[in-house]
């Protein structure tokens, strides 16, 4: 079954500091990942998402991932961290049938002045 | 204009009560889903239809009946409440082609159940 896992529960960065989440997938064809963001007390939303071609990919609010599928990885980056961006991060794999995500247990950003 | 809305925001029952979360979307999406998230935050699917059809139904207890009056509409009943059941579920919607949910989903904003 596809998964993926996310190893950091927490991560706390300085405001203006660079960002990586880490995201590893568990699947034998070529996934379909995305990341999810979710601030305090609000819903998902999409950052950006992978399903084939470049393996750098743009999201919006700043936010690229890249695929490397050698190392089953999709993992989020964003060169400078803004305050605003403190919220809790979602990777996540589309299942090959049926319609559903499956979600990593996600990472909690925390971001410093 | 508000793409995926839940009602009620917050949902505050006593154990064994009946409830039900309402959820609309107005996307003209062919996809509905729910998804619940755990006191650790945890997202797992629960039910997701397509077309009125009910396509996923996971481990969920017969308890939670999702019931879908027609594509814009996904709503959630469960009966006999749990103190488990604490928990906030999330509506999502998505175009839902190809019979795999490749496509950007969208979410509501979540009910927040508390069973005392």
């Amino acid at each position: 079954a596809q998964s993926v896992t996310q190893p950091d529960i927490h991560i706390t960065v300085s405001e203006g500091a660079s960002l990586e989440l880490r995201c590893n997938y568990s699947y034998g064809a070529t996934p379909y990942l995305f990341w999810y963001v979710q601030s305090p007390g609000q819903g998902l939303q999409l950052l950006l998402k992978y399903f084939s071609g470049d393996t750098l990919v743009q999201g919006i609010k700043g936010f690229e991932a890249e695929f490397k599928r050698s190392q089953s990885s999709f993992n989020l980056r964003k060169p400078s961290v803004h305050w605003s961006d403190a919220a809790e991060y979602f990777c996540a794999v589309a299942r090959d049938s049926g319609y559903a995500l499956n979600f990593g247990k996600g990472t909690s950003l925390l971001v410093t002045p | 204009d508000t793409a995926v809305s839940q009602t009620p925001k917050y949902l505050v029952t006593q154990m064994g009560n009946d409830k039900s979360i309402k959820c609309e979307q107005n996307l003209g999406h062919d996809t509905m889903y729910w998804y619940k998230q755990d006191s650790k935050k945890f997202l797992k699917i629960m039910f997701s239809y397509n077309n009125k059809e009910l396509i996923i139904n996971e481990t969920v207890p017969n308890r939670f009946s999702p019931k879908s009056p027609d594509k814009a509409h996904l709503n959630l009943h469960i009966n006999s409440l749990e103190l488990g059941d604490s928990a906030v579920y999330f509506c999502a919607s998505s175009q839902g082609v190809g019979g795999t949910s490749t496509d950007t989903q969208y979410f509501g904003p979540g009910t927040r159940l508390t069973v005392l």
